[in-house]
């Protein structure tokens, strides 16, 4: 099915580990975007591409870093893990006028 | 970018018609409205979007008077299944359009 597919969909770290979240679309949208939603809380953005070769901070990116690798792929990459990162991440994508389509998500623990 | 103000929460019952509200006095020329819906474990999801008037599709209405100050998502005849969180954003349609999601409002339907 078309959409957008993020791996994996449950981690576990321990703290100062890192790790990469993918994220892949095969609607060949231009913009892409990284999000966390804490328990009980609305989505945050952390990072967003608006095409192929840019990325540019959101509301929340420290601690993250963001690779924009072609069009398809927009991954999320947490360098050293602290317990605060402890969230669920998604990624999305979107076409003007039609709104994101997100992925089903990646729940992170940090021990 | 435009700040929304939704009930944080409303009761239903199967069967009626759900009016939701949001509040959104800074939105700007070119922003649209747009609404989503998410599930418990999943992602949020494209509902419907618009600019001004009335916006209608095979599931929601969304009424936007002529100030645009506001906004209201119309659920016709809702089910258990309805029960969700449903966003409220405001922004532009531009490339890379950095959404920002607030609390929500969470709608409990009961039989």
């Amino acid at each position: 099915n078309a959409g957008v597919t993020q791996t994996p969909k449950f981690q576990v770290l321990k703290t100062g580990q890192s790790m990469t979240l993918q994220c892949a679309q095969d609607m060949n949208h231009n913009s892409m975007y990284w999000y966390r939603q804490d328990p009980g809380m609305g989505l945050r953005l952390i990072y967003y591409s608006a095409s192929e070769g840019t990325t540019d901070k959101g509301e929340v990116p420290n601690g993250y870093n963001v690779s924009r690798l072609n069009k398809r792929e927009f991954s999320l990459r947490l360098e050293s893990a602290a317990p605060s990162q402890t969230s669920v991440y998604f990624c999305a994508s979107d076409r003007l006028n039609y709104g994101y389509t997100f992925g089903s998500g990646t729940r992170l623990t940090v021990v | 970018l435009a700040k929304t103000t939704q009930p944080i929460s409303m009761d239903s019952y199967e069967g009626q018609e759900v009016n939701i509200t949001c509040s959104h006095n800074n939105i700007a020329t070119n922003d649209y409205i747009t609404w989503y819906q998410q599930f418990p474990s999943q992602g949020p999801r494209f509902i419907i979007q618009g600019y001004k008037t009335k916006v209608t599709n095979e599931v929601a209405s969304l009424f936007i008077p002529a100030d645009r100050k506001s906004s209201t998502l119309s659920l016709p005849r809702v089910s258990l299944s309805d029960t969700a969180v449903y966003y409220c954003l405001v922004g532009n349609n531009n490339a890379g359009n950095m959404l920002t999601f607030g609390g929500g409002t969470r709608l409990m339907v009961k039989p």
